[in-house]
């Protein structure tokens, strides 16, 4: 079945750093989402990159899907103490709709 | 739109009672749900697929007559945990498609807890 691989697995940041976590598939991947759960949360949808080479913002946060369709990643720019949480990227099962496989996640505390 | 909603948000229970998660698709027809459980710092692992009025597909190694999943109908999956012990508390979270966009809505998710 599909697979991605995400790293790193934790990192640490004082705040004002930036941070940027990576997922790669074998595979071409149709599209490829974004999520952020914070500590006792659920999953919030962040973003869905679905065209090659796409690059998207929202605000301090910057997706990029790569021209192959096999990689992306999430940067924070300028990190703050509200960044805390962990960042899953999530890829759908070949042919399988709205079934997502999930990376292992990063992550990301801040040192105020 | 496209809101989720699972009931109860947390529950504990004794070793080999049974409980019932339910997920709601509150504004649109969920024509698939999904349920899977996230074990504490690591990733969310699909258990099963549900599809209105069909039986659901369960992934491998998730015991099927111990996660019972029932989709009775476009706005609700339930997910019934069957003599649960110490080792099935989780976070279980459903997601629904069929809304808006082209992906999955996730519910806010259920704490399980099995003393």
């Amino acid at each position: 079945g599909q697979q991605v691989m995400q790293i790193p697995q934790y990192q640490h940041v004082q705040e004002g750093e930036d941070f940027t976590t990576y997922c790669n598939s074998s595979t071409t991947l149709s599209n490829i989402q974004w999520y952020k759960q914070r500590p006792g949360g659920h999953p919030v949808f962040l973003i869905q990159l679905v065209k090659s080479g796409e690059v998207k913002k929202q605000k301090r946060l910057t997706f990029q899907f790569g021209e192959a369709k096999k990689n992306s990643s999430l940067h924070i720019t300028a990190t703050q103490t509200t960044d805390v949480g962990t960042y899953f990227c999530a890829v759908p099962e070949y042919n399988q709709g709205g079934k997502l496989i999930f990376g292992q996640g990063t992550e990301l505390s801040v040192k105020p | 739109g496209a809101v989720v909603s699972q009931h109860p948000s947390w529950v504990i229970c004794k070793s080999g009672t049974s409980v019932k998660i339910e997920c709601r698709s509150l504004d649109f027809q969920a024509t698939t749900m999904f349920w899977y459980r996230q074990f504490p710092k690591q990733s969310l692992m699909l258990m099963a697929t549900s599809n209105e009025g069909s039986k659901a597909t369960y992934e491998q190694g998730v015991e099927k007559d111990k996660f019972l999943i029932n989709h009775a109908s476009l706005t609700l999956s339930t997910l019934t945990v069957t003599s649960a012990h110490p080792e099935d508390s989780s976070f279980y979270i459903c997601s629904a498609s069929g809304g808006p966009a082209v992906r999955g809505y996730f519910g806010p998710g259920t704490r399980l807890t099995v003393t």
